[in-house]
């Protein structure tokens, strides 16, 4: 199974960019690399994916070298709200599987 | 958008019981749907993964006699929890996605379920 690796728990300031890296030595070829967030009780929620490079949206950038050894969710000025969990998901080389990292718990002071 | 209800959000019930969980994407065709299962504290746990009209496939470990999980239309797939005991007690969430191996899983609120 491809294995991942992501830190437990982040702390940072509001207004501060946050970066949020999970690595990934073995990952399927062909499948893109997506993050989510997620608050207590409730389900995921979808925020960026990607392939290779750079991707940016409304809400956050995704950063993915030539090796997809790893990708790093960047959060621009983060605000208390975006105190949650962030996951990476990305698929196994072998049978197919989407597999969750462990999580980042995120806590944003003010 | 790609909104996914779930019901019920929560459910307490006896041990023996078995447990019915809606997912349903309300404004996309959803040709696969996720099961997923999670501890406190920890990540999701993939149970089972379901195409329209096929049968589901299990994660090892995952007892598709006492999951069974049903995926009639291309917006309802359904989690039975048959005569749940103490230890199925867990957060349950599905998610389902369109067609295509790298679009996105949209996710439902969860459903928590006690089994007293």
């Amino acid at each position: 199974l491809a294995k991942t690796t992501q830190p437990i728990s982040m702390d940072s300031y509001e207004g501060q960019e946050v970066n949020i890296t999970c690595s990934h030595n073995n990952i399927a070829t062909n499948d893109y690399i997506t993050w989510y967030q997620q608050f207590p009780s409730q389900g995921p929620r979808f925020i960026i994916q990607g392939y290779k490079t750079k991707v940016t949206n409304e809400v956050a950038s995704l950063f993915i070298p030539a090796d997809r050894k790893s990708s790093t969710l960047s959060l621009p000025r983060v605000s208390l709200s975006d105190t949650a969990v962030y996951y990476c998901l990305v698929g196994d080389p072998q049978g197919g599987k989407l597999i969750f990292g462990q999580g980042t718990e995120l806590s944003v002071k003010p | 958008g790609a909104v996914v209800s779930q019901h019920p959000s929560w459910v307490i019930c006896k041990s023996g019981t078995s447990v019915k969980i809606e997912c349903r994407s309300l404004d996309f065709q959803a040709t696969t749907m996720f099961w997923y299962r999670q501890f406190p504290k920890q990540s999701l746990m993939l149970m089972a993964t379901s195409n329209e009209g096929s049968k589901a496939t299990y994660e090892q470990g995952v007892e598709k006699d006492k999951f069974l999980i049903n995926h009639a239309s291309l917006t309802l797939s359904t989690l039975t929890v048959t005569s749940a005991h103490p230890e199925d007690s867990s957060f349950y969430i599905c998610s389902a996605a369109r067609e295509g191996r790298n679009q996105p899983q949209h996710f439902g609120d969860g459903t928590r379920l006690s089994i007293l």
